[in-house]
């Protein structure tokens, strides 16, 4: 069965860098693209970025374009969230999710809580 | 990138239908047949419920269904149960990015 499992959250002062790892198991991972997807405190979901099956395009979007990288390694099955320059807005739970090749996210993890504060 | 407008919350009886409602543009919904619905419980992972408009993944109960008209989609649930009672977020694919409504907060009396 599909399992994402996210790690690498915490608690990091406004300008840090933190690195989110997402595990990925039970099914093909470099054959489809993947996502992250995060969540404030009692709001929405926000779509973060999207990265292509082999690594060669990614999408972001405007709120975290030039701070947040999406990298994946295939041979570990893992997917990666860079995040430099973290500002307060930037607290929330971060979802990695499998994309469904239909521009949905058919799997998602359970999360990884990250939090901008001094 | 503008989020996509939902209700914030909609409530009914079980047994009842109802219909949530989610508006775009024509950059987004109005340009695209990818929009996707997803149930939230507290503390848990959204789910998947509704894909491409109308289609329900594997396992996905057949009380849900889907549709849109210009820059406008909806969720319909019918026959609704308890287990029902939870938040509901729209998405759609806006080019090279995805966009999500703000939710809606379903509530079964």
């Amino acid at each position: 069965q599909v399992q994402l499992v996210e790690s690498g959250g915490g608690v990091v002062q406004p300008g840090g860098s933190l690195r989110l790892s997402c595990a990925a198991s039970g099914f093909t991972f470099l054959s489809y693209g993947m996502h992250w997807v995060r969540q404030a405190p009692g709001k929405g979901l926000e779509w973060v970025a999207f990265i292509r099956p082999l690594g060669d395009e990614m999408y972001y979007a405007d709120s975290v374009k030039g701070r947040l990288t999406i990298s994946r390694d295939n041979s570990g099955s893992t997917l990666y969230l860079q995040m430099n320059s973290l500002r307060p807005e930037d607290t929330a739970i971060y979802f990695c999710a499998k994309d469904s090749t239909y521009w949905a996210f058919d799997y998602w993890g359970q999360g990884t809580l990250v939090t901008v504060s001094s | 990138q503008s989020a996509l407008t939902q209700p914030a919350s909609v409530s009914e009886s079980p047994g009842q239908s109802i219909t949530i409602s989610c508006s775009g543009t024509s950059s987004d919904i109005g340009s695209y047949d990818h929009v996707s619905w997803y149930q939230q419980h507290p503390g848990k992972a959204p789910k998947l419920m509704i894909y491409e408009v109308t289609r329900r993944p594997s396992g996905v109960s057949n009380r849900f269904s889907g549709s849109k008209s210009g820059n406008t989609a909806s969720l319909t649930i019918s026959g609704l149960q308890a287990e029902d009672e939870a938040d509901y977020f729209c998405c759609s694919f806006a080019g090279t990015t995805w966009v999500f409504g703000g939710g809606t907060k379903l509530t079964v009396l």
